[in-house]
Protein backbone atom coordinates (compact mmCIF):
# COMPACT_ATOMS: atom_id res chain seq x y z
CA UNK A 1 0.00 0.00 0.00
CA UNK A 2 1.43 3.09 -1.05
CA UNK A 3 2.30 5.58 1.59
CA UNK A 4 3.40 9.23 1.45
CA UNK A 5 5.51 11.17 3.99
CA UNK A 6 6.22 14.73 4.40
CA UNK A 7 9.24 15.92 6.87
CA UNK A 8 9.16 17.79 8.32
CA UNK A 9 5.73 18.49 9.28
CA UNK A 10 6.86 22.30 10.31
CA UNK A 11 9.23 24.73 9.47
CA UNK A 12 10.10 28.38 10.20
CA UNK A 13 11.97 30.66 8.62
CA UNK A 14 13.03 34.37 8.23
CA UNK A 15 12.78 35.62 4.98
CA UNK A 16 15.45 35.50 2.12
CA UNK A 17 16.24 31.63 3.46
CA UNK A 18 16.52 29.00 0.89
CA UNK A 19 14.56 25.80 1.96
CA UNK A 20 14.13 22.19 1.29
CA UNK A 21 11.05 20.27 1.69
CA UNK A 22 11.10 16.63 1.91
CA UNK A 23 8.40 14.02 0.49
CA UNK A 24 9.09 10.32 0.38
CA UNK A 25 6.82 7.04 -1.02
CA UNK A 26 7.37 3.81 -0.42
CA UNK A 27 6.18 2.30 -3.95
CA UNK A 28 8.41 3.94 -6.72
CA UNK A 29 5.32 2.75 -9.46
CA UNK A 30 3.93 6.17 -10.15
CA UNK A 31 2.31 7.84 -12.70
CA UNK A 32 3.64 11.42 -11.42
CA UNK A 33 3.87 13.29 -8.61
CA UNK A 34 2.56 16.41 -7.84
CA UNK A 35 3.31 19.15 -5.50
CA UNK A 36 0.36 21.85 -4.04
CA UNK A 37 0.33 24.52 -1.50
CA UNK A 38 -2.67 24.96 0.42
CA UNK A 39 -3.81 28.17 2.47
CA UNK A 40 -5.82 27.75 5.47
CA UNK A 41 -9.33 27.52 4.82
CA UNK A 42 -8.49 26.96 1.24
CA UNK A 43 -8.58 24.55 -1.78
CA UNK A 44 -5.42 23.18 -3.32
CA UNK A 45 -3.16 25.05 -5.28
CA UNK A 46 -0.88 22.93 -8.13
CA UNK A 47 2.30 24.06 -8.23
CA UNK A 48 4.55 21.55 -10.15
CA UNK A 49 3.95 18.10 -12.01
CA UNK A 50 6.64 15.65 -12.71
CA UNK A 51 5.92 12.63 -14.20
CA UNK A 52 7.53 8.90 -13.75
CA UNK A 53 9.85 9.98 -16.61
CA UNK A 54 11.23 13.18 -15.45
CA UNK A 55 13.48 14.11 -12.54
CA UNK A 56 12.64 17.52 -12.05
CA UNK A 57 10.15 20.83 -12.51
CA UNK A 58 10.70 24.33 -12.25
CA UNK A 59 8.80 27.22 -12.11
CA UNK A 60 10.13 30.86 -10.77
CA UNK A 61 11.58 30.82 -7.48
CA UNK A 62 10.41 26.66 -7.40
CA UNK A 63 12.28 23.60 -8.03
CA UNK A 64 11.11 20.34 -7.91
CA UNK A 65 13.01 16.69 -8.30
CA UNK A 66 12.06 13.20 -8.38
CA UNK A 67 13.95 9.93 -7.81
CA UNK A 68 11.37 7.52 -8.34
CA UNK A 69 13.94 4.88 -7.45
CA UNK A 70 14.53 6.08 -3.77
CA UNK A 71 10.87 6.86 -3.23
CA UNK A 72 12.10 10.59 -2.80
CA UNK A 73 10.89 14.20 -3.92
CA UNK A 74 11.99 17.52 -3.02
CA UNK A 75 10.83 20.94 -3.38
CA UNK A 76 13.56 23.76 -3.67
CA UNK A 77 12.08 27.09 -2.37
CA UNK A 78 15.25 29.99 -3.27
CA UNK A 79 14.57 33.59 -1.23
CA UNK A 80 11.37 32.43 0.65
CA UNK A 81 9.07 35.36 0.69
CA UNK A 82 6.52 35.86 4.12
CA UNK A 83 3.70 35.37 1.18
CA UNK A 84 5.14 31.66 1.02
CA UNK A 85 3.80 30.98 4.37
CA UNK A 86 1.17 28.51 3.38
CA UNK A 87 1.05 24.11 3.98
CA UNK A 88 2.62 22.29 1.14
CA UNK A 89 1.16 18.85 -0.11
CA UNK A 90 2.80 16.16 -1.70
CA UNK A 91 0.98 13.60 -3.56
CA UNK A 92 1.42 10.73 -5.79
CA UNK A 93 -0.44 8.84 -8.67
CA UNK A 94 0.55 5.39 -8.28
CA UNK A 95 0.15 2.43 -10.57
CA UNK A 96 -0.34 -0.25 -8.87
CA UNK A 97 -2.89 1.04 -6.37
CA UNK A 98 -6.48 0.32 -7.37
CA UNK A 99 -8.94 2.81 -5.59
CA UNK A 100 -7.33 5.64 -5.10
CA UNK A 101 -6.65 8.60 -7.63
CA UNK A 102 -4.03 10.40 -5.48
CA UNK A 103 -2.30 9.82 -2.43
CA UNK A 104 -1.64 12.54 -0.37
CA UNK A 105 0.86 13.06 2.96
CA UNK A 106 0.53 15.16 5.39
CA UNK A 107 1.82 18.14 4.43
CA UNK A 108 4.54 20.87 5.52
CA UNK A 109 3.36 24.06 6.93
CA UNK A 110 5.73 26.74 6.48
CA UNK A 111 5.81 29.93 7.93
CA UNK A 112 8.31 32.80 6.54
CA UNK A 113 9.32 36.10 8.60
CA UNK A 114 9.88 39.33 7.68
CA UNK B 1 -10.02 29.56 -18.37
CA UNK B 2 -12.27 28.63 -15.80
CA UNK B 3 -11.26 26.89 -12.75
CA UNK B 4 -12.79 23.95 -10.93
CA UNK B 5 -16.12 25.37 -9.55
CA UNK B 6 -17.75 23.87 -6.49
CA UNK B 7 -21.26 24.81 -4.22
CA UNK B 8 -21.60 25.58 -1.97
CA UNK B 9 -18.93 26.96 -0.43
CA UNK B 10 -20.76 26.23 3.17
CA UNK B 11 -23.21 24.06 4.85
CA UNK B 12 -24.34 23.29 7.97
CA UNK B 13 -26.42 20.53 8.18
CA UNK B 14 -28.26 18.40 11.15
CA UNK B 15 -26.63 15.03 11.98
CA UNK B 16 -29.21 12.47 10.42
CA UNK B 17 -29.51 14.76 7.40
CA UNK B 18 -28.35 14.01 3.85
CA UNK B 19 -26.25 16.66 1.66
CA UNK B 20 -25.32 17.31 -2.01
CA UNK B 21 -22.15 18.75 -3.29
CA UNK B 22 -21.84 19.78 -6.59
CA UNK B 23 -18.56 20.21 -8.48
CA UNK B 24 -18.26 21.33 -12.28
CA UNK B 25 -14.73 20.68 -13.95
CA UNK B 26 -12.52 22.74 -15.89
CA UNK B 27 -13.78 22.78 -19.82
CA UNK B 28 -12.72 19.64 -22.01
CA UNK B 29 -11.77 17.91 -18.26
CA UNK B 30 -13.62 14.02 -18.10
CA UNK B 31 -12.30 13.25 -14.83
CA UNK B 32 -13.29 14.22 -11.60
CA UNK B 33 -12.19 12.89 -7.82
CA UNK B 34 -13.38 13.95 -4.53
CA UNK B 35 -11.64 13.85 -1.20
CA UNK B 36 -12.34 14.69 1.81
CA UNK B 37 -10.22 16.83 4.29
CA UNK B 38 -9.99 16.53 8.08
CA UNK B 39 -7.26 17.75 10.52
CA UNK B 40 -6.89 14.40 11.96
CA UNK B 41 -6.67 12.55 8.58
CA UNK B 42 -5.46 14.66 6.16
CA UNK B 43 -6.51 14.13 2.60
CA UNK B 44 -8.43 11.11 1.79
CA UNK B 45 -9.92 9.47 -1.18
CA UNK B 46 -13.44 9.47 -2.16
CA UNK B 47 -14.37 8.20 -5.66
CA UNK B 48 -12.95 9.24 -9.43
CA UNK B 49 -15.33 9.38 -12.13
CA UNK B 50 -14.26 9.35 -15.28
CA UNK B 51 -17.05 9.59 -18.32
CA UNK B 52 -19.86 9.12 -16.06
CA UNK B 53 -18.05 6.03 -14.68
CA UNK B 54 -17.44 5.58 -11.40
CA UNK B 55 -13.63 4.27 -11.68
CA UNK B 56 -12.23 3.99 -8.30
CA UNK B 57 -13.65 4.37 -4.79
CA UNK B 58 -11.71 5.02 -1.81
CA UNK B 59 -12.56 3.06 1.86
CA UNK B 60 -15.31 5.45 3.02
CA UNK B 61 -18.83 4.10 4.11
CA UNK B 62 -22.12 3.44 1.66
CA UNK B 63 -23.34 6.70 2.94
CA UNK B 64 -21.09 8.76 0.86
CA UNK B 65 -21.79 8.62 -2.99
CA UNK B 66 -21.50 10.25 -6.12
CA UNK B 67 -22.28 10.59 -9.77
CA UNK B 68 -21.25 12.20 -12.72
CA UNK B 69 -23.30 13.83 -15.59
CA UNK B 70 -22.96 13.75 -19.40
CA UNK B 71 -21.35 17.19 -19.21
CA UNK B 72 -18.60 16.14 -16.77
CA UNK B 73 -20.26 17.92 -13.43
CA UNK B 74 -20.40 15.66 -10.61
CA UNK B 75 -22.32 15.56 -7.17
CA UNK B 76 -21.34 13.99 -3.81
CA UNK B 77 -23.82 12.70 -1.53
CA UNK B 78 -23.69 12.04 1.69
CA UNK B 79 -26.35 10.63 3.63
CA UNK B 80 -27.10 10.26 7.02
CA UNK B 81 -24.84 12.76 8.27
CA UNK B 82 -22.40 12.42 11.17
CA UNK B 83 -20.40 14.58 13.40
CA UNK B 84 -17.38 13.44 11.86
CA UNK B 85 -18.05 14.15 8.67
CA UNK B 86 -17.71 17.69 9.62
CA UNK B 87 -14.87 18.14 6.61
CA UNK B 88 -13.51 20.38 3.89
CA UNK B 89 -14.71 18.57 0.37
CA UNK B 90 -12.40 19.01 -2.47
CA UNK B 91 -13.49 18.19 -5.74
CA UNK B 92 -10.41 17.93 -8.60
CA UNK B 93 -10.49 17.51 -12.26
CA UNK B 94 -8.12 16.05 -15.01
CA UNK B 95 -7.59 15.82 -18.41
CA UNK B 96 -7.10 12.16 -18.02
CA UNK B 97 -5.63 9.35 -15.98
CA UNK B 98 -1.87 10.26 -15.22
CA UNK B 99 -2.30 14.19 -15.66
CA UNK B 100 -2.26 16.54 -12.89
CA UNK B 101 -5.07 17.47 -11.36
CA UNK B 102 -6.65 21.15 -10.38
CA UNK B 103 -8.90 21.38 -7.02
CA UNK B 104 -11.64 23.85 -6.59
CA UNK B 105 -11.99 26.09 -3.17
CA UNK B 106 -13.79 23.15 -1.39
CA UNK B 107 -17.22 22.76 0.30
CA UNK B 108 -17.05 23.29 3.93
CA UNK B 109 -19.41 21.09 5.50
CA UNK B 110 -20.28 21.83 9.28
CA UNK B 111 -22.84 18.79 11.27
CA UNK B 112 -24.07 19.92 14.29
Amino acid sequence: KQEVTQIPAALSVPEGENLVLNCSFTDSAIYNLQWFRQDPGKGLTSLLLIQSSQREQTSGRLNASLDKSSGRSTLYIAASQPGDSATYLCAVRSLNQAGTALIFGKGTTLSVSS
Amino acid sequence: KAGVTQTPRYLIKTRGQQVTLSCSPISGHRSVSWYQQTPGQGLQFLFEYFSETQRNKGNFPGRFSGRQFSNSRSEMNVSTLELGDSALYLCASSLEQGRGYTFGSGTRLTVV
